[in-house]
C-alpha cells in the first residue's frame, strides 16, 4: 500500500522558515508528479504546489509563489516543502500527495498530514 | 485562474437517497475534473477522475459526468460513510483549484 509520511510542521512566528519532508513508500516514487495540498482549519481545501517526476519542472499557488519551493530527492524517494516568510494565512494541515499518473495531476493518494501554525 | 463553483454548500438526506452535487468551472476544462470524498479528521479520497472514471476500489454508487464547465457528482442509495464533504478540482492547467466542498449531512 502506497504510504506518505509527512514530518516537519510545528508553531513558528510570522516571517520564519520551516521546512516540510514527506517519505514515500511502496511505490515507484521517480515515476509520478508530487504535491502539495494545504487545508486551513475548517475550511477547505487549496492546491499549493506540484514537482513533475523529474523535478524538472514545479508549479506554485500565486498565494505562495516567491516564498515556497518543492523539491525531491528521488534516490531518498523524500519530497519536500521549503517555507519562508511565513504569513499567518499560512496557517493549515498540510497534505503531501501523489499524482495519479500522467497527464492527470489528480491525487490517488494522500499523507495524513502536517500541521503548520503561524501566529507570534 | 479557473475558478471552481459547487452546489449547493449543503445537502440533507437519509440513508438510501440519492444525492447529486454540481461543480461548475469558470472556462471550459474539458473533462480535467476530479471528485474527492472527505471525511472528518481525514485526508481527502479520490473518487472519480477525469468527470467520469471510477478511481480503483470506489464503490459503484458513485458516478460523474459532464464536460466543458458543467459536472455531477451523484450517489445513489447514500451510505452511512458517505456523510461527509465533497470537493471538485480541475486539473485543466496550472494553478489547479478545487470547488470550495458539498457537506452531505443527515
Amino acid at each position: 500500500e502506497v504510504q506518505l509520511l509527512e514530518s516537519g510542521g510545528g508553531l513558528v512566528q510570522p516571517g520564519e522558515s520551516l521546512r516540510l519532508s514527506c517519505a514515500a513508500s511502496e511505490f515507484t516514487f521517480i515515476s509520478y508528479a508530487l504535491s502539495w495540498v494545504r487545508q486551513a482549519p475548517g475550511k477547505g481545501l487549496e492546491w499549493v504546489s506540484t514537482i513533475t517526476h523529474s523535478g524538472d519542472n514545479t508549479f506554485y499557488a500565486d498565494s505562495v509563489k516567491g516564498r515556497f519551493t518543492i523539491s525531491r530527492d528521488n534516490s531518498k524517494n523524500t519530497l519536500y516543502l521549503q517555507m519562508s516568510s511565513l504569513r499567518a494565512e499560512d496557517t493549515a494541515l498540510y497534505y503531501c500527495t501523489k499524482d495519479l499518473k500522467r497527464p492527470y495531476d489528480f491525487f490517488d493518494y494522500w499523507g495524513q498530514g502536517t500541521l503548520v501554525i503561524v501566529s507570534s | 485562474d479557473i475558478q471552481m463553483t459547487q452546489s449547493p454548500s449543503s445537502v440533507s438526506a437519509s440513508i438510501g437517497d440519492r444525492v447529486t452535487i454540481t461543480c461548475r468551472a469558470s472556462q471550459g476544462i474539458s473533462t480535467w475534473l476530479a471528485w474527492y470524498r472527505q471525511k472528518p479528521g481525514t485526508a481527502p479520497k479520490l473518487l472519480i477522475y477525469a468527470a467520469s472514471s471510477l478511481q480503483s476500489g470506489v464503490p459503484s454508487r458513485f458516478s460523474g459526468s459532464g464536460s466543458g464547465t458543467n459536472f455531477t457528482l451523484t450517489i445513489t442509495s447514500l451510505q452511512p460513510e458517505d456523510f461527509a464533504t465533497y470537493y471538485c478540482q480541475h486539473a485543466k492547467s496550472f494553478p489547479l483549484t478545487f470547488g470550495q466542498g458539498t457537506k452531505v449531512e443527515f
